[in-house]
């Protein structure tokens, strides 16, 4: 079962930060957050991962709260583009391997 | 990033009638794998594990005789809905996780496979 809660849509303006939000309140000290976003009828889309540091890439931020129960997912500069369903993620670790729970995700849509 | 492809990426079928989806890490060897079901307007539900070499791993509800998943290479799984019926009709997504960064442990998805049963 997905371990986390986000809200179930939102809106930004374009060239406006987008900061989406996740609560992962019962996550454990090994599991990784990650988030991924998929647009309509294609394979979810990898965008960032971390496990208690903020992380930085070329498409979003991660920050992840002290407590680590909740993290935000920021777009700095969001563009068209960038609408779609957001997902956010804890990795579970299961003796079968790592297994990918997806929850209800953020319907997040970009307006002109 | 590493690709993985799954084909078809759609089929109408008639009902009663099986159906295969491949699913291929085309850059990478891939010893998990794993296979999603999306239907519309839905979050992705996770079916099943599947490890090379050895019996996939069901999630709680899915039935083991009725997607068939055979894992015989590093670099190819595949999905086979036996006897499918309309309810059967859905979007199904494949991922892999390379076997050369197991602590990362990033997936990469498929294209997906839409699969409608007359």
């Amino acid at each position: 079962d997905a371990k986390t809660t986000q809200p179930t849509s939102m809106d930004c303006a374009e060239g406006r930060a987008a900061n989406l939000p996740c609560n992962h309140s019962t996550i454990s000290g090994n599991e990784y957050v990650y988030w991924y976003r998929q647009i309509h009828s294609q394979g979810p889309q990898y965008i960032i991962h971390g496990l208690k540091n903020n992380e930085t890439n070329e498409m979003a931020s991660l920050i992840i709260t002290e407590d680590r129960k909740s993290s935000t997912l920021i777009l700095p500069h969001a563009t068209l583009r960038d609408t779609a369903v957001y997902y956010c993620i804890v990795r579970v670790a299961y003796n079968t391997g790592n297994q990918f729970y997806f929850g209800t995700g953020t319907s997040l849509t970009v307006i002109p | 990033g590493a690709v993985v492809s799954q084909h078809p990426s759609w089929v109408i079928c008639k009902s009663g009638t099986s159906v295969k989806i491949e699913c291929r890490s085309l850059d990478f060897q891939a010893t998990t794998m794993f296979w999603y079901r999306q239907f519309p307007k839905q979050s992705l539900m996770l079916m099943a594990t599947s490890n090379e070499g050895s019996k996939a791993t069901y999630e709680q509800g899915v039935e083991k005789d009725k997607f068939l998943i055979n894992h015989a290479s590093l670099t190819l799984s595949t999905l086979t809905v036996t006897s499918a019926h309309p309810e059967d009709s859905s979007f199904y997504i494949c991922s892999a996780k390379s076997s050369g960064s197991p602590n990362t442990g990033e997936l990469f998805f498929g294209e997906g496979s839409r699969l409608t049963v007359l």
